[in-house]
């Protein structure tokens, strides 16, 4: 149980195109998800708090415009990278709260590169 | 000064011996601590979660917790080959809502 599926696992995209990240809770309703974003030998940032019906909320430095958040229902939130650029190139990963369990599960990631 | 901390390593640790990891927090107010394993190239995988001052044991793995130093410490018995990675230590609490704020990691080889 508590499986967070997320989509695409790579993409290779060319710059100034855009990217959508799909992030899905299978069995259990996540009214926020988080985004994170990880760079070589780095740990994990937090971007964003996706919260289901309203308004993400962005970490401070994390441009709102650049990467849009979307949470529209209870097991899914997207995150689009807007105009991405080379060093928008990371792995991003998503995660959620299933409130059986207590942890946060975190999605597979999605390997973006931008060239 | 970090909020979560870590020695990045890399620990060396013999096959079949203990791995002893250890993080240090800076909000005196976090009440919910995890540690993650992450082998290269995947995403986080969570190994355990603690709350109470004291251990928790699950398996190989046992985590142990101090508040009043905000510390907390993992270890791993019988340390196996597949137990290389990197282990990330996450700290959560009241002040910031319901996010976790992760260490820098600390690396873990396991040498047979």
């Amino acid at each position: 149980g508590a499986v967070v599926s997320q989509h695409p696992s790579w993409v290779i995209c060319k710059s100034g195109t855009s990217v959508k990240i799909e992030c899905r809770s299978l069995d259990f309703q996540a009214t926020t998800m988080f985004w994170y974003r990880q760079f070589p030998k780095q740990s994990l940032m937090l971007m964003a708090t996706s919260n289901e019906g309203s308004k993400a909320t962005y970490e401070q430095g994390v441009e709102k415009d650049k990467f849009l958040i979307n949470h529209a229902s209870l097991t899914l939130s997207t995150l689009t990278v807007t105009s991405a650029h080379p060093e928008d190139s990371s792995f991003y990963i998503c995660s959620a709260t299933p409130a059986l369990t207590g942890g946060y599960t975190f999605g597979s990631g999605t390997r973006l590169t931008v060239v | 000064q970090k909020e979560v901390e870590q020695n990045s390593g890399p620990l060396s640790v013999p096959e079949g011996a203990i791995a002893s990891l250890n993080c240090t927090y800076s909000d005196r107010g976090s009440q919910s601590f995890f540690w993650y394993r992450q082998y290269s190239g995947k995403s986080p995988e969570l190994i355990m979660f603690i709350y109470s001052n004291g251990d928790k044991e699950d398996g190989r793995f046992t985590a142990q917790l101090n508040k009043a130093s905000q510390y907390v410490s993992l270890l791993i018995r019988d340390s196996q080959p597949s137990d290389s990675a990197t282990y990330l230590c996450a700290v959560n609490g009241e002040a910031a809502g319901n996010k976790l704020t992760f260490g820098g990691g600390t690396r873990v080889l396991v040498k047979p």
